[in-house]
């Protein structure tokens, strides 16, 4: 069974760093890309960043390009997301979500999702 | 202000069938495939349609996903009241870096 479990949220204030992590299980970790996802309470979705398999690419929403970084740990079927500068309006629930076809970041099928991690971002 | 434009309410009656669409542009669903999701209250989306009509294994096929040019629906045939959800399409976008973006969500409620 696939399982991807979210950790590291929490309230931070504003200008500070966190770091969240995906622990995944139950699929060949290193043969998919891997993506996060953020919904700010009662709104849509937003794409946040993608990692393809080997960590050999990696794109950014707009939104967090140069605060936040993705990346992967192949050994121990984990994903990352460091997350500098934070603002108000990063304040979310994010999501790790696993690319359902292939190795590459550049599409959005995801085919299972965690369960979500707030991070609230407030003085 | 979403790059997709869905609209934001849908609604039918059970049996019925509704589409929800997805209106994009020649970088995004010009150019590459669509998917949609499905988001019950309180629970994280589930993969609904990929790469514009196929359906992963499990998901019923009263679901059906189409494209043209610039644009995609989601039809729901059979409606029935745990169809009642926000249904999200999403695509690649290959404008500048490139980037994944998704429409603003369409609440459908099941009267």
């Amino acid at each position: 069974e696939v399982q991807l479990v979210e950790s590291g949220g929490g309230l931070v204030q504003p200008g500070r760093s966190l770091r969240l992590s995906c622990a995944a299980s139950g699929f060949t970790f290193d043969d998919y890309a891997m993506h996060w996802v953020r919904q700010a309470p009662g709104k849509g979705l937003e794409w946040v960043s993608g990692i393809s398999w080997n960590s050999g690419s990696t794109g950014y929403a707009d939104s967090v390009k140069g605060r936040f970084t993705i990346s992967r740990d192949n050994a121990k079927n984990s994903l990352y997301l460091q997350m500098n500068s934070l603002r108000a309006e990063d304040t979310a629930f994010y999501y790790c979500a696993k690319g359902r076809g292939s190795g590459h970041y550049q599409s959005l099928d995801f085919d299972y999702w965690g369960q979500g991690t707030l991070v609230t971002v407030s003085s | 202000q979403s790059v997709l434009t869905q609209p934001p309410s849908a609604s039918g009656t059970p049996g019925q069938r509704v589409t929800i669409s997805c209106s994009g542009s020649s970088s995004n669903i010009g150019s590459n495939t669509v998917n949609w999701y499905q988001q019950l209250p309180g629970t994280a989306p589930k993969l609904l349609i990929y790469s514009n009509n196929q359906r992963p294994s499990g998901v019923p096929d009263r679901f059906s996903g189409s494209k043209s040019g610039t644009s995609a629906s989601l039809a729901i045939s059979g409606l029935q009241s745990e169809d009642e959800a926000v249904y999200y399409c999403a695509a690649w976008d290959d404008s500048l870096n490139g980037s994944g973006v998704f429409g603003g969500g369409t609440k459908l409620t099941v009267l």
